[in-house]
């Protein structure tokens, strides 16, 4: 039973636009939540997050929102830019556990 | 300061051989973990030690997977005899006490 979703494997998108990556939960026990980057050959790499008592989380282009009553997040990225081509994986966390989703793979095109 | 190292990078080996995958978490990271993907497949945790102790080894898919931690430093983790099943990336990460995790480049395993 996955308990992180990320129903879009892929997303395109034009460099210099908005790119929105969505996120669902099942577990309401979940207090944090993030995202991380992934390139090729490289692990991920921890991007931004945002905690349960916060519905919006903002670092430079990239944004996280929290609608704790829907079990939905995202990650906004504006502008959007050839480098941020990568796999994004959606993350939750209750404790000392850390559950992932399947990732969306970004791609931007210049 | 260095980050999660993790040896091989690759290993290729036959059904019922066995593989032991090491990690090196960032100096004074009490946390450890194991996640494996499966390609196309969600980032799936396996188990996570604090210092030497099995905090949480449930996502261990069976018996012929053992992991351990000596002193509390670097981790291995054994799969014997390997399946065709247990083809896919080993992660490895590290942290301390905080909910972002440090990880490593990944040790993909294949299974002929």
């Amino acid at each position: 039973d996955q308990q992180v979703k990320q129903n879009s494997p892929s997303l395109s998108v034009q460099e210099g636009r908005i790119s929105i990556l969505n996120c669902d939960y099942t577990n309401s026990m979940f207090d944090y939540f993030l995202w991380y980057k992934k390139y090729p050959a490289e692990g991920p790499t921890f991007l931004i997050s945002i905690s349960s008592i916060k519905d919006k989380n903002e670092d430079g282009r990239f944004t996280v929102f929290l609608n704790k009553s829907a079990k939905h997040l995202s990650l906004h990225i504006v502008p959007s830019q050839p480098g941020d081509s990568a796999v994004y994986f959606c993350a939750a966390t209750g404790g000392f556990k850390t559950i992932f989703g399947a990732g969306t793979r970004l791609f931007v095109k210049a | 300061e260095a980050g999660v190292t993790q040896f091989p990078s690759h290993s290729v080996i036959e059904k019922g051989q066995t593989v032991t995958l090491r990690c090196d978490p960032i100096s004074g990271h009490d946390n450890l973990y194991w996640y494996r993907r499966v390609m196309g497949k969600e980032i799936k945790f396996l188990l996570h030690f604090v210092k030497e102790s099995k905090q949480d080894e449930s996502g261990m898919p069976n018996n012929r997977f053992l992991a351990e931690r000596t002193g509390g430093t670097y981790s291995t983790l054994k799969v014997q005899p390997a399946e065709l099943e247990d083809s896919g990336v080993y992660f490895c990460a590290s942290s301390q006490g905080g909910r972002e995790l440090f990880f490593g480049e990944g040790s993909r395993l294949t299974v002929l």
